[in-house]
């Protein structure tokens, strides 16, 4: 089952703009992580925050992280057209059985040139 | 090397047919996954390997039969799959099921069954 809910679906936005999306979860994480998809191919990592971080960066990427409630945001800086693609966040609630990484619904982003 | 090679990238089956996906990664990694994706929707879980042996079976029809011949490889036999079948079927890889730093992902099995 998929417990993250992100918003926007879909962003679009000028080159040069900053673009965030957001993320809800539902369960308690051990961290939280992004992936970027570009159209029908495979997930790339971007970036992990653990629990018991409240923020991150990795170049034009930055990630924040409130377990209060139960949220996430991803801001990438100074956006290119390359930076079109799906994001999805993704969970990492251990169980019992080992990691498991359940996906949100993702956010298409467009960057137009 | 670092990456997951998922082979074919394109498979049209029928009904009827036996087929299999494949996916390698030699970066040494003991955790190995399968997820199936639809159009505009995210990536599901399907199974997970841990160290070779199957962890999480995500109540998956009996027509997906995954196999994990050794630490690098890893299969999904396919076998009478209904047209609602057909999506995006991603493997992907992690250091281990108890330590998840971030998967690594193939660039999927377009999987059509007509």
């Amino acid at each position: 089952s998929q417990q993250g809910e992100e918003d926007p679906q879909a962003l679009s936005i000028q080159e040069g703009e900053n673009a965030t999306m957001n993320c809800s979860y539902k369960t308690s994480i051990n961290n939280l992580q992004w992936y970027r998809q570009n159209s029908g191919r495979g997930l790339v990592h971007l970036i992990l925050i653990r629990s018991n971080e409240r923020e991150k960066h990795s170049g034009r990427l930055r990630v924040t992280l409130d377990t209060s409630k139960k949220s996430s945001s991803l801001l990438i800086t100074a956006s290119r057209a390359a930076d079109t693609a799906s994001y999805f966040c993704a969970t990492d609630a251990r169980e019992t059985s080992g990691s498991r990484l359940t996906f949100g619904e993702g956010t298409q982003l467009t960057v137009n040139p | 090397d670092t990456e997951v090679t998922q082979t074919p990238k394109h498979l049209v089956m029928g009904m009827t047919n036996k087929k299999s996906l494949k996916c390698e990664q030699h970066m040494g990694h003991r955790a190995m996954y399968w997820y199936k994706q639809k159009a505009k929707k995210p990536p599901e879980l399907m199974f997970v390997y841990s160290y070779e042996k199957l962890s999480i079976n995500e109540s998956v029809p009996s027509r997906f039969s995954p196999e994990c011949p050794n630490s690098s490889l890893l299969n999904l036999h396919l076998h009478a799959l209904q047209p609602e079948d057909s999506a995006l079927y991603l493997c992907a890889s992690s250091q281990d099921a108890e330590h998840n730093y971030g998967y690594t992902f193939g660039s999927g099995t377009r999987l059509t069954v007509v």
